[in-house]
């Protein structure tokens, strides 16, 4: 069956630093890859997305690269700021049907520490 | 900025009985989904709508639970007969869809959820 693993459930950082969240999965071949942020209480907001056939993507502080061969994404955060204290989701894309149809990882919580 | 919003934010109601969440999508988009999320696990999808009927669904949407676009600019979820795990926050998502290659038309906007407590 389709797994998303996304790395430790809490990651904690000094401010300034760069932050590093990983996405991996199996039994899937996704068209594309997201990343959303996700206070509590809040829904998901978007991001990032990145097709299968990008290998890196950029929107300011922001970069995620996609590696179809080894079904991981990697999603930085530079110069992190407190305000970057959030769960960082990543949403697989399917390649059939309306390819609206996401499937999300468990998240992994970001704190950035001052 | 334009957002989806949803109604109400809290919602209780005792096994059994029938509930209706209620969205108002971006006016713009197309495209209408509702997912949910339950305390401490993944956010899944139920459902996907799109130009008046269901898209995709999912596992989890079964029988008891239909969506509707009553009017131009609401999206609802229905649950017939609520169950104790029915509880759970419920997202509701919208998403345009612009001509063209180079749209990222797969991006979903998501309301701030109904936080449903089935007792």
């Amino acid at each position: 069956s389709q797994k998303i693993e996304q790395n430790s459930e809490a990651l904690n950082i000094q401010e300034g630093k760069t932050a590093t969240l990983t996405c991996n999965y199996t039994n899937y071949s996704p068209a594309y890859l997201q990343w959303y942020r996700q206070d509590p209480g809040r829904g998901p907001v978007f991001l990032l997305l990145i097709r299968e056939n990008e290998k890196e993507k950029r929107k300011e502080r922001l970069k995620v690269t996609f590696d179809t061969t080894l079904k991981q994404s990697l999603f930085h955060i530079t110069a992190s700021q407190p305000a970057d204290s959030a769960t960082y989701l990543c949403a697989l894309g399917p390649r059939f049907g309306s390819a609206r149809q996401l499937t999300f990882g468990s998240g992994t919580q970001l704190t950035v520490l001052p | 900025e334009p957002e989806v919003t949803q109604t109400p934010s809290h919602q209780v109601t005792q096994m059994g009985q029938e509930v209706i969440l209620r969205c108002v999508p971006i006016s713009n988009h197309l495209y209408f989904y509702w997912y949910r999320q339950i305390l401490g696990q993944k956010v899944e999808f139920l459902v996907s709508f799109y130009n008046n009927e269901i898209s995709e669904k999912s596992e989890i949407f079964d029988d008891q639970f239909s969506v509707e676009r009553p009017d131009g600019s609401n999206f609802t979820l229905k649950i017939r007969s609520t169950k104790l795990e029915d509880s759970a926050m419920y997202f509701c998502a919208s998403s345009r869809l612009d001509r063209g290659l180079y749209h990222d038309n797969e991006k979903l906007f998501f309301g701030s959820g109904t936080q449903l407590s089935v007792l």
